[in-house]
């Protein structure tokens, strides 16, 4: 039973650098791909990007190079930095697990999900 | 980047009715690679279904997807109450991995 946590502040000054950490159990998190996903309230779903237990990282260009994606396979967590925020980053995020690494898959499953808030 | 657009904005039925969501792509999915999702406030989304058509471990038979190319459909075959939420489709053929914009589900 494969299940994922996020973790990290849930308040972010403008212009500082947003920082979570998704933790995984119950299964080898080197075997597959594991993704970030945001939601900005009453809006949609956006993917931010993914990592593999090789580094292997695939970014949003929307982003516009703000992010970067890391993974500890000894403490089986992946995590997310967001650097130079906005209001406009405030969102729900979500860490899910993508495909096996070298394949692109669906998302399953989810953690339950973060709320950071960008505000002075 | 693949652009999807899912119609209705909102859906509202009784229930027992049948609902059929669509997904529209901005260009063909390769490998049928379209995957949709329930999403229930509060809580996180749950994959309903992948590769256009596969139901996942343990959703209910009246959820079924299909569709090819640029077009896609989710069919809920009976609503009941608890399918109440807004549903996403995603593509995972080409990257940026991309949402629809959602169809909210309502229950009369």
């Amino acid at each position: 039973h494969v299940q994922l946590e996020e973790s990290g502040p849930g308040l972010v000054k403008p212009s500082e650098t947003l920082s979570l950490t998704c933790n995984v159990s119950g299964t080898y998190i080197s075997r597959y791909y594991w993704s970030w996903i945001r939601q900005p309230a009453g809006k949609g779903l956006e993917w931010i990007g993914r990592i593999d237990g090789y580094d292997n990282t695939n970014y949003n260009p929307s982003l516009r190079g703000r992010v970067s994606l890391s993974l500890d396979a000894s403490k089986s967590q992946f995590s997310l930095k967001l650097r130079s925020v906005t209001a406009a980053d405030t969102a729900i995020y979500y860490c899910a697990r993508d495909g096996p690494s070298g394949t692109s898959a669906w998302f399953d499953p989810w953690g339950q999900g973060t709320l950071v808030t960008v505000s002075s | 980047e693949i652009v999807l657009t899912q119609s209705p904005g909102t859906l509202s039925l009784s229930a027992g009715e049948r609902a059929t969501l669509s997904c529209r792509a901005s260009q063909s999915i390769r490998s049928n690679n379209i995957a949709w999702y329930q999403h229930k406030p509060g809580q996180h989304p749950i994959l309903l279904i992948y590769g256009a058509s596969s139901r996942a471990t343990g959703i209910p038979d009246r959820f079924s997807g299909s569709g090819s190319g640029t077009d896609f459909s989710l069919t809920i075959s009976r609503l009941e109450t608890e399918d109440v939420a807004v549903y996403y489709c995603q593509q995972y053929g080409g990257s940026p991995w991309t949402f629809g914009q959602g169809t909210k589900v309502e229950v009369k």
